[in-house]
């Protein structure tokens, strides 16, 4: 599976936006990049997701570097809410062989001060 | 729609008990996933069906663990007999197989053996 980097944690204030990080160097033409954020004793939540274009949604906005090596998840005014580990995955187009896997790493903790 | 429904919510057995935990997918997604979730291993995808039928079930960690899925609207996972080493939460994900979009996931089974 392709891996991706992402700083283990990271803080912010309320109503500041919140850019979170991700590297993915090896990613290949056809993989989805995908968030999700757990929030403490809950199961993991759909973000958002991209392939080439930056992407925008309610709870988010996706940007996508030109190279697709990196991608950042912007959270344009942070609540307390928003204090989750948020996991940025990598999926293969449909068609892999694995295309329906999500493998998650350890994501980022999001710490948001009031 | 309520959601991926899981339950119980919380499961409390001794080593050697059988254990039975239950996942309704979101009507109309015909994949399901069971991912398993410990501070030392992050969350790991045990199996994995598509229209009720196991696809993979490569990250089961061993035969006393078991998974069904009878019809659309209904998962089990067993563990028989279990033993401490079991304990973490277990979630159920559910979404459109052959969709780039994202898994739904429920709150989850938070299992301890004892």
């Amino acid at each position: 599976d392709a891996k991706t980097t992402q700083p283990n944690s990271m803080e912010s204030n309320e109503e500041e936006p919140v850019h979170l990080p991700c590297n993915h160097s090896t990613i290949s033409g056809t993989d989805y990049i995908h968030w999700y954020r757990q929030l403490p004793s809950q199961g993991p939540e759909y973000v958002i997701h991209g392939l080439t274009s930056n992407v925008n949604n309610r709870m988010a906005s996706l940007a996508i570097a030109e190279d697709r090596k990196s991608s950042t998840l912007i959270l344009h005014r942070a609540t307390l809410r928003d204090a989750a580990v948020y996991y940025c995955i990598l999926r293969p187009a449909l068609g892999g062989g694995s295309n329906y896997k999500l493998t998650f790493g350890k994501g980022t903790l999001l710490t948001v001060n009031p | 729609d309520a959601g991926v429904i899981q339950s119980p919510r919380h499961e409390v057995t001794e080593m050697g008990q059988e254990v039975t935990l239950r996942c309704k997918p979101i009507s109309g997604h015909n994949s399901l996933f069971w991912y398993r979730q410990t501070m030392m291993r992050g969350l790991e995808l045990l199996i994995y069906f598509n229209n009720n039928v196991p696809i993979d079930d490569s990250g089961m960690p061993e035969d006393r663990f078991s998974a069904k899925m009878p019809n659309a609207s209904f998962s089990t996972l067993k563990i028989q007999p279990s033993e401490p080493r079991d304990s973490a939460v277990y979630f159920c994900a559910s979404s459109f197989a052959h969709s780039p979009g994202g898994y739904t996931f429920g709150s989850g089974t938070r299992l301890t053996v004892v």
